[in-house]
């Protein structure tokens, strides 16, 4: 199994261009995440999706927005890039009630000039 | 959601045993606490999660108090490849729990 995976894994936008992040799990899990990591920062929850057909907000919404393309993809799109959307991006899954036990994958490093 | 405090950075040389303390004074009764492990360049990993007393996995072990207001990460014997960050956090395992990520423990483990 390759457990999460995402793409791409570096990206360099200019501000105002779009882009998707793309992010996959075979392990059938119910639940996938996307979050952010600034330097030396932790991670903050962008959004969320509880099951397939939901999403949800999670901390830093603003800028971004989510499709959960069906139970195995979970896409992150950015609209109208920005500078402060400079950062790691991390995608995650998690069965259905066992929220805690995520696994992440390999993050996409984003720069936004 | 209950807060953690955690140490900003620890250092340890190989072969040691390494404590690292969490605090969560306000947790919830129906609280668990979970801790992952991040490496430069990686998402995190979870390595374990307890609720009450003692959990041992292969990797870690877990201390948690009577009074659960906080909670102790023990690494066996450090090796250099434990050089991380690492992630305490606490929260209910129910559907509308979102994940708090702190600034986490830095791990420094020298020769």
């Amino acid at each position: 199994n390759a457990g999460v995976t995402q793409t791409p894994k570096f990206q360099v936008l200019k501000t105002g261009q779009s882009m998707t992040l793309q992010c996959a799990q075979d392990m059938n899990h119910n639940s996938m995440y996307w979050y952010r990591q600034d330097p030396g920062m932790g991670l903050r929850l962008i959004y969320y999706s509880a099951s397939e057909g939901t999403t949800d907000k999670g901390e830093v919404p603003n800028g971004y927005n989510v499709s959960r393309l069906n139970k195995r993809e979970f896409s992150l799109r950015l609209e109208s890039a920005a500078p402060s959307q400079t950062s790691v991006y991390f995608c995650a899954s998690s069965r259905q009630g066992k929220r805690d036990t995520q696994y992440f994958g390999p993050g996409t490093r984003l720069t936004v000039l | 959601l209950a807060k953690t405090t955690q140490p900003i950075s620890m250092d340890s040389y190989e072969g040691q045993e390494v404590n690292i303390t969490c605090s969560h004074n306000n947790i919830a009764t129906n609280d668990y606490i979970t801790w992952y492990q991040q490496f430069p360049s990686q998402g995190p990993r979870f390595i374990i999660q307890g609720y009450k007393t003692k959990v041992t996995n292969e990797v870690a072990s877990l201390f948690i108090p009577a009074d659960r207001k906080s909670s102790t990460l023990s690494l066996p014997r450090v090796s250099l490849s434990d050089t991380a960050v690492y992630y305490c956090l606490v929260g209910p395992m129910d559907s509308s729990y979102k994940l708090i990520f702190g600034s986490g423990t830095r791990l420094l483990v020298r020769p």
